[in-house]
Formats: structure tokens, sequence, C-alpha cells
């Protein structure tokens, strides 16, 4: 069983601050990985992809891999009330999609 | 541009009863992927397609689940005699792998309740 694990949180962190999440995965053939954001009732929304070792940054966000520690990293920077929410990692070997159960981030004004 | 939705939004139903949902995915896509999700975890595999092809299942799915996908376009999930522990968000997503590249993009999702 391939495996994704993620703190489940809560993180909290005030407005304005840094937000580091987490994720960790078993399956060394993964070849893409992906974070992606789920408010309350909603379903989840792509936010960042990467593909290679190192770091991506788009906006206020910032993902890290690292293949060889097999391990995933979202900050997002500027942290504001809109991005509390669920985070969920997810790894694909090209064909399935495996998700982690999820961090959750509240921010505090 | 059109995102991937799905029919219907909610729905109730009474264990023993048959559900059945569609998702319609963005047009240009041919993979198709439907998961189950309850509260506190991350979306659970059921079954892909490419095109009209269903390629995999997911082994913990039971017989009373069967989805088709006829024409390579929409697809249908359907729960036969349903039961309690059904009951969970039901997520369709779409993909057109590019060489690593597989983003996939979720539609709304079908949230069932059975009774």
């Amino acid at each position: 069983q391939k495996e994704v694990e993620q703190n489940s949180g809560p993180l909290s962190v005030p407005e304005g601050a840094i937000a580091s999440l987490n994720c960790t995965y078993s399956d060394r053939g993964s070849q893409s990985f992906f974070w992606y954001r789920q408010y309350s009732g909603k379903s989840p929304e792509l936010i960042m992809s990467i593909y290679s070792n190192g770091d991506k940054e788009d906006g206020r966000f910032t993902a890290q891999l690292n293949k060889a520690s097999q391990y995933v990293s979202l900050l997002i920077r500027d942290s504001q009330p809109s991005d509390s929410a669920t985070y969920l990692c997810a790894v694909t070997d090209f064909n399935k999609f495996y998700f982690g159960s999820g961090t959750k981030l509240n921010v505090k004004p | 541009d059109t995102g991937v939705s799905q029919d219907p939004r909610h729905k109730i139903t009474k264990r023993g009863q048959n559900v059945t949902f569609r998702c319609d995915p963005i047009s240009e896509h041919n993979r198709l992927y439907w998961y189950r999700q309850t509260l506190g975890q991350g979306p659970e595999f059921l079954t892909y397609f490419q095109n009209e092809a269903q390629l995999e299942k997911s082994r913990l799915l039971s017989d009373r689940f069967s989805a088709e996908r006829p024409k390579g376009s929409f697809s249908t999930l359907e729960i036969q005699r349903t039961e309690q522990g059904d009951s969970a968000m039901y997520l369709c997503a779409s993909s057109f792998p590019r060489g690593v590249i597989n983003e996939q993009f979720f539609g709304p999702g079908t949230r069932l309740t059975v009774l």
C-alpha cells in the first residue's frame, strides 16, 4: 500500500506569518507531487504541482521536493485568514493518485 | 473554460436503494477518476478510466459499486443496495497526462447520505 503521511494539525499561525506544511510518501516510484487546498464542505482545489527536486514558487506559495528523503513541503508566505483550510498532499505514479489525510491550517487575524 | 461538473450535488436515499451519480470531465481530458472522501480523510481512490477503458478498480471496492464511461466523455458511478457506510462525498476528477505532467482537477462532488 502506497502511503502519504501528513500531520493532521491543526496548525495555527498568526496572520502575516509563514505556514509550513509537510508530507512524506512511501513509494520511491512516485513521479509527480501536488498540493490541494480544501475548504470545509468543498472539493479539493489544485494549488501547486512539482515534478523535480528543489523549490517551485507561485505567488505566496512555495513547494519543495526532496525525492531522496521522500519529502514534500508547502510554504505559504504572508498567511491570510482566507488560507484557513485543509491542505492535502498527493503523489502519483503517473496512473493513480494517493492522498494524505490533510493538514488543517488556521490563520488567526 | 468549463470545469468538471457532477450531478446531483446532494443525494439522500434509504438503505437498500440504488443511486447513480454523473460526472462530466473537462472536455479535452482523457482520464477520469472517481474517489470517495469521508470526514477527516483524504480522497480514497475508487476507479479510473482512460477514454472509455476502465483501467483499474480499487480492490477495496465492493461489487455493489460499478462505473462506466461509455463514450469516453461523461461517466456514471452506480451504488446498488446502499448501506449506511456508503455515506460520503463522492468526487470525480479529470486529467490529461503529458509526460510527467498529470494535473488532476476535481468537480464539486456529490454528497451521499444513506438513512
